[in-house]
């Protein structure tokens, strides 16, 4: 099956700094790759996503890479903002859609 | 409108009980999908309904979990014998369709905990 690792765990940044998040997938078949940002005690929400027929997508201060030959996506935030700090996850779906592989998180702490 | 809901919000519950969690996706969506996010871990993917075909259960862990989904909305996962390792909380998301193509919406979560 799928297996998504995603570095770093943590992360502290300056405000106004960038940060930038790694996820590595297995299964070349994967082709959808979302990324939740999950503030504390609340429910992961969507905040990008590409497909795979795309290799970069970008919405304001945030943009995702895509590179399907090495198997790895990142997630690039601009500008940082202290209420961007929360746990990002990235996960990886396969074409039907029906699983759902998340890496283990990104605790992200931006500092004023 | 309305988002994903989920009941309760908490449960507490004394080691080999049976608990019920369960989940409103939004009206419309065909596609549910259950998760359980231990502390300080990722979202480990359990199963996922698609409309009325049969679901995908190959990520419960055991043989005390099941799910079922009624008329193709309400959805409840049923744990049996709990256990103290089954403590976390229960994430529940549904899409229009297929995840592959839809953006998932999650509930609140229900936040288990197995004394």
């Amino acid at each position: 099956g799928e297996n998504v690792e995603q570095h770093p765990s943590t992360l502290s940044v300056q405000e106004g700094d960038s940060a930038v998040i790694k996820c590595t997938y297995s299964d070349s078949a994967s082709n959808y790759f979302p990324w939740y940002k999950q503030e504390l005690g609340k429910r992961p929400q969507l905040i990008i996503d590409i497909r795979s027929n795309v290799g970069e997508k970008k919405d304001q201060r945030i943009a995702v890479t895509l590179n399907k030959t090495a198997k790895h996506f990142s997630l690039h935030i601009t500008e940082t903002q202290p209420e961007d700090s929360a746990v990002y996850f990235c996960a990886a779906s396969n074409p039907t859609g029906n699983q759902f592989y998340f890496g283990t998180g990104t605790s992200l702490t931006v500092i004023p | 409108g309305a988002g994903v809901s989920q009941s309760p919000s908490n449960k507490v519950t004394e080691k080999g009980k049976d608990v019920e969690l369960r989940c409103d996706p939004i009206s419309g969506h065909t596609a549910l999908y259950w998760y359980r996010q231990s502390l300080g871990q990722g979202l480990e993917f359990l199963i996922y309904f698609q409309g009325n075909s049969a679901p995908d259960k190959s990520g419960l862990p055991s043989d005390r979990f099941s799910a079922e989904r009624t008329g193709g909305s309400v959805s409840t996962l049923t744990i049996q014998r709990t256990q103290q390792e089954d403590s976390a909380v229960y994430l529940c998301a549904s899409s229009w369709t297929s995840g592959g193509l839809d953006t998932q919406y999650f509930g609140p979560g229900t936040r288990l905990t197995v004394l």
